[in-house]
């Protein structure tokens, strides 16, 4: 099961918005309803933050949103803050009872 | 509020069995709806899913194709805990280990451990 694709690095100024692509197939991203994402702080446990292609937990800010189409899953931060600065991962069910995770992307602020 | 402590050795040589143990407060490891995952990140920095374990009348063990013929997921319900064993290691091995509780309805992650940090080498 190959990794999905996420962009390296994404940059944007406090208050833009920006948005992470995450690239996967007909078996994994564009055939469930089952992708989310996950904010991790380096040396932090992760924090999910989109669920279910597009759900966002209790005590998620809605600055926070996830779409999909086809199979490309993309998380939109809007109202950038400082304190969005982290590292993103996506993750999509991939059938046959396994998972598979992007290569994970480092948000600037 | 679901807390999840990670223990285990950080060392361990080539060829030689990965140990680590999630010990689970605020849930039961015998849940039904959760599956007790473990995922590591290599130093490369993707995540990758290593296998869950859950309790559906009976028990169910998952694994993922890379290391399937490695590693063994165990749930204790005597100590409401969960354990990783990973066989025959390889400096590829050397990443940080989380534990995470899966919800299955909607194969999230919704609670991770610390992460810890096992090196493979000699």
């Amino acid at each position: 099961q190959s990794a999905l694709t996420q962009p390296a690095s994404v940059s944007g100024s406090p208050g833009q918005s920006i948005t992470i692509s995450c690239t996967g197939s007909s078996s994994d991203v564009g055939n469930y309803n089952r992708v989310s994402w996950y904010q991790h702080h380096p040396g932090e446990a992760p924090r999910l933050v989109i669920y279910e292609d597009n759900k966002r937990p209790s005590g998620v800010s809605n600055r926070f949103s996830g779409s999909k189409s086809g199979n490309t899953a993309s998380l939109t931060i809007s109202g950038l803050q400082d304190e969005d600065e982290s590292d993103y991962h996506c993750c999509s069910y991939a059938g046959s009872r396994t998972f598979v995770f992007g290569s994970g992307t480092r948000v600037t602020v | 509020q679901v807390q999840l402590q990670q223990s285990g050795l950080r060392l361990v040589k080539p060829s030689q069995t990965l140990s680590l143990t999630c010990a689970i407060s605020g849930d039961s490891v015998s849940s039904q709806g959760a599956a007790w995952t473990w995922i590591r990140q290599s130093p490369s920095g993707g995540l990758e899913w290593l296998g869950r374990t859950f309790y559906r009348s009976e028990w169910h063990y998952e694994y993922a194709e890379s290391v399937k013929t490695r590693i063994t997921i165990n749930p204790d319900t005597s100590n409401n805990r969960f354990s990783l064993q990973l066989n025959s290691v390889t400096p590829e091995d050397t990443a940080v280990y989380y534990c995470a509780r899966g919800v299955s309805a909607t194969a999230s992650f919704d609670y991770w451990g610390q992460g810890t940090l096992v090196t493979v080498s000699s």
